[in-house]
């Protein structure tokens, strides 16, 4: 089955604890890219990539990382979480037709 | 930037009513994909439809590009279709950046 998987979905994390939110997609696209949603912010691009070892900052990068070692992963990297940082997060992977697929979603909270 | 408003912004439905969900954007656009949000978070694909006309059992959506519009409606509307729908647009060759409507938020009651 096709599918963006996220992990964790949910967690509870403390201020400057570093954590990494996983996304694999097995579809083959070459390009993936996280987003976060705020409730009356809507749907904001953190960073996106265009294929491995291409990525670019979105509309609010500040306080994250990423890397694209390999096609099928992008996960993305609170170095030192702060409270600002509590969001959904979505990972998500287009295909080349221009169709964008979500993960699940990732609820973090930082305390 | 290209400015997408969704409309309306909240509708009540009684289960087995009818709907019509509007997206209107400011350009032209080369990619249009509708998303439905459940109430546990998840975005879920409806429709890519950049232009024509498409169905998917009780959904169905139409964009008219020329006209910078694209319709959702919802048949027989059931209690989970509740959530939020979202559309987003893209334009420009290569365009990998899609900017989102801010969505209509669905409730269906029994």
């Amino acid at each position: 089955e096709a599918q963006v998987t996220q992990n964790p979905r949910y967690l509870i994390t403390v201020t400057g604890k570093k954590l990494t939110v996983t996304c694999s997609q097995n579809m083959n696209h070459e390009y993936m890219s996280w987003y976060r949603q705020d409730p009356g912010l809507g749907l904001r691009q953190i960073y996106y990539s265009m294929n491995v070892e291409v990525t670019d900052k979105g509309d609010v990068p500040e306080g994250y990382k990423v890397s694209r070692k390999e096609k099928r992963n992008f996960p993305l990297i609170l170095e030192s979480p702060s409270p600002n940082q509590t969001s959904l997060y979505f990972c998500a992977s287009r295909s080349p037709s221009g169709e964008l697929f979500f993960g699940e979603g990732s609820r973090l909270t930082v305390l | 930037g290209i400015q997408v408003e969704q409309s309306p912004p909240d509708l009540i439905l009684q289960e087995g009513a009818n709907s019509t969900l509007r997206c209107n954007f400011s350009d032209s656009v080369n990619n249009l994909q509708w998303f439905h949000q459940n109430p546990w978070g998840q975005l879920i694909n409806l429709f890519y439809i950049p232009s024509g006309t498409k169905q998917n059992g009780r959904l169905s959506a139409t964009t008219v590009a020329t006209e910078r519009y694209s319709l959702l409606y919802i048949s027989s509307s059931q209690t989970t279709d509740s959530g939020v729908y979202f559309c987003a647009v893209a334009r420009g060759a290569g365009s990998y950046q899609l900017t989102f409507g801010k969505g209509t938020k669905l409730s269906v009651i029994p």
